[in-house]
Formats: C-alpha cells, structure tokens, sequence
C-alpha cells in the first residue's frame, strides 16, 4: 500500500497567515494527489484535484503543487472558516488511501 | 446538482452483517465512466477507502477487508449498497458514500455519511 504521510499533524496560525501543508507519498504517485477539507462532523470537500486543479467553487486562496512524491497545500491568507483539518488523497493505485489530517487551529 | 445520502443501522452487533445503501440524486449510474465509492472514518481518525462500483459493473476493494465487503448498484433506484460481514467494534465508523469522477479517480462529492456503532 503506498503510505501518505501529512506534515504538520496540526498547527496554530491567526486569520490572514500564509499556511503550508505537505503530504509525502511512499511511491511515485505522478499526480494522482488530492486535497480535502473536513469540518467537524461534516463530510470531507473536495479542494485540490490533480495535484494542483482547483475544484469549482473553491476559493483560489488555496492552491496545489507537486508531483511523485511530494506535494503541497497552501492557503494563501488564512480565513475563519479555513480552520479545518486537511487530507490529503492518492488514487494512483489502490488501495486508495489517505494522508493522517493536518488539523488548522485558531493562535 | 449532485447528492448523495447514505442509510441504514446507527447499531450493530459483533458478528452482525451492517448493510448500508447510498441514494444519489444528479447523475446516473449507467453513465459512461461514473462512479461510487465508499469510504469510512473511525471517531477521531482518518480517513479508509473500501470499495468502489462503476458503470460497467466492475468493482475495487480494499484488499484488507475485501472478504468481508460486497458493493451492488441498483440503477433504477439511483442506489448503491455496501454490506460489510462479520461487523467487530474496531468496524465503528462514520461510512461515506461519495461520487467518483472519472479524470483521476477524484471523488468530489460526498454523502453527509452515517455513523456506525458496533457494540453488543
């Protein structure tokens, strides 16, 4: 199975920081990497596809980069509702499998 | 506008068999290249892909729990069942159904998902 391993598990950052998450995969995955934010008791939503593509309707504060193995999730300027936990996905060969969550907390 | 929403037992018992159906709305199932998946999350965990159905009929499975899964689509109903056998308490989990676009194999919309408890 190829593991995918989120850094940081978690970090504090004030509203308007400029907030990075990484994702490392155990394989080259080329771009088969995809973001996700989760609210508390919600269903996860789709952000980042493709590595970098920007789902419909998401704020272009957030922006993918990467390919292989290591990628990137940044929010540009950090909002109130962005505080959030972030999973990362890769869907090059299954098992599909998920990245530990990097939960964003409010400084 | 695409929705899906899963349904079934919010209590199983050990052993049990939980069967879980997800009804879509937005799409169809007989559509060249769609298709549904299922995804768990354990309380305060991350998140675990099962099992996915397409339009063809073809299917994917977690191989850790492959033995223990079965996914059917019922595309008049818009709905797709998932059956997990022998339910264990480490089986406790919100299960989400979600769509699956065919560039990349990205799943952009989910259910609201239910939550699991295994416990006699």
């Amino acid at each position: 199975d190829i593991q995918m391993t989120q850094s940081p598990s978690s970090l504090s950052a004030s509203v308007g920081d400029r907030v990075t998450i990484t994702c490392r995969a155990s394989e080259n995955i080329k771009r088969y990497l995809h973001w996700y934010q989760q609210t508390p008791g919600k269903a996860p939503k789709l952000l980042i596809y493709a590595a970098s593509s920007l789902h419909s309707g998401v704020p272009s504060r957030f922006s993918g980069s990467g390919s292989g193995s290591d990628f990137t999730l940044t929010i540009s300027s950090l909002q109130p509702e962005d505080f959030a936990t972030y999973f990362c996905h890769q869907t090059d060969s299954t098992p599909w499998t998920f990245g530990q969550g990097t939960r964003v907390e409010i400084k | 506008q695409i929705t899906l929403k899963e349904s079934g037992p919010t209590l199983v018992k050990p052993t049990e068999t939980l069967t879980l159906t997800c009804t879509f709305s937005g799409f169809s199932l007989t559509s060249s290249g769609m298709g549904v998946g299922w995804i768990r999350q354990p309380p305060g965990k991350a998140l675990e892909w099962l099992a996915i159905i397409y339009w063809n009929g073809d299917k994917l499975f977690s191989p850790s729990l492959k033995s223990r899964l079965t996914v059917t689509k019922e595309t008049s109903r818009n709905q797709v069942v998932l059956t997990v056998t022998n339910m264990d308490p480490m089986d406790t989990a919100t299960y989400y159904c979600a769509h699956r676009v065919p560039l990349y194999d990205v799943f952009d919309m989910w259910g609201q998902g239910t939550m699991v408890t295994v416990s006699s």
